[in-house]
């Protein structure tokens, strides 16, 4: 079955840097991308998404990029702000149905 | 419009007792799923749907068994509970074809003791 590894587990940044996560994934057929944040005790929701005929999508200060022939995908978040701070999933949808394979997370922390 | 609601939100179970999840949607989504998140472990799959009637294994099913008689509804039985399946229980839904990805639950944190 599809594995999706995310880098790094936790990252700290200061409030207006930018930050960057990576995720790579094992099914060459896997065509679906999302990206979830999950703030302290609630549930996980969608705040990005790319698909395989896409290499970069942006929706103001978030982006994701897609490097098919690397099997990698990366959430870059510019201007962080402490509201930024999350736990953030990356998923990816393999060749069978429309399951969605989640990476391990990463913690964010904005520092004021 | 609710979304996904799952019951209960809260559940303290002893080793060996049983108990049900119950997720409903009101989206018309077809595909449903149970997902338990742990520390460090992210999000992974235990059972899913297709459609009403139907069922499917994920990546962690032992231990649990799941129904969809409605379609709407989506619910998880754990027969025997062990320390082990303390986790936080998330149920999506999805229409199938990733046009907009999963809409999630809000949880259940269930501990068994």
């Amino acid at each position: 079955g599809e594995n999706v590894e995310q880098h790094p587990s936790t990252l700290s940044v200061q409030e207006g840097d930018s930050a960057v996560i990576k995720c790579t994934y094992s099914d060459s057929a896997s065509n679906y991308f999302p990206w979830y944040k999950q703030e302290l005790g609630k549930r996980p929701q969608l705040i990005i998404d790319i698909r395989s005929n896409v290499g970069e999508k942006k929706d103001q200060r978030i982006a994701v990029t897609l490097n098919k022939t690397a099997k990698h995908f990366s959430l870059h978040i510019t201007e962080t702000q402490p509201e930024d701070s999350a736990v953030y999933f990356c998923a990816s949808r393999g060749s069978s149905g429309d399951k969605l394979t989640f990476g391990t997370g990463t913690r964010l922390a904005v520092r004021p | 419009n609710a979304g996904v609601t799952q019951t209960p939100k809260f559940r303290v179970l002893k080793t060996g007792q049983s108990m049900t999840l119950l997720c409903a949607q009101d989206m018309n989504h077809e595909y449903m799923y149970w997902y338990r998140q742990d520390p460090g472990m992210g999000l992974r799959l235990i059972h899913y749907s297709v459609g009403e009637g139907t069922t499917a294994k994920g990546e962690v099913p032992d231990g649990y068994n799941v129904s969809r008689l409605k379609k709407q509804n989506f619910l998880l039985g754990l027969e025997s509970a062990a320390p082990s399946q303390t986790s936080v229980y998330f149920c999506a839904s999805s229409h199938g074809d990733s046009r907009r990805g999963y809409t999630f639950g809000s949880g259940t944190r269930l501990t068994v003791v």
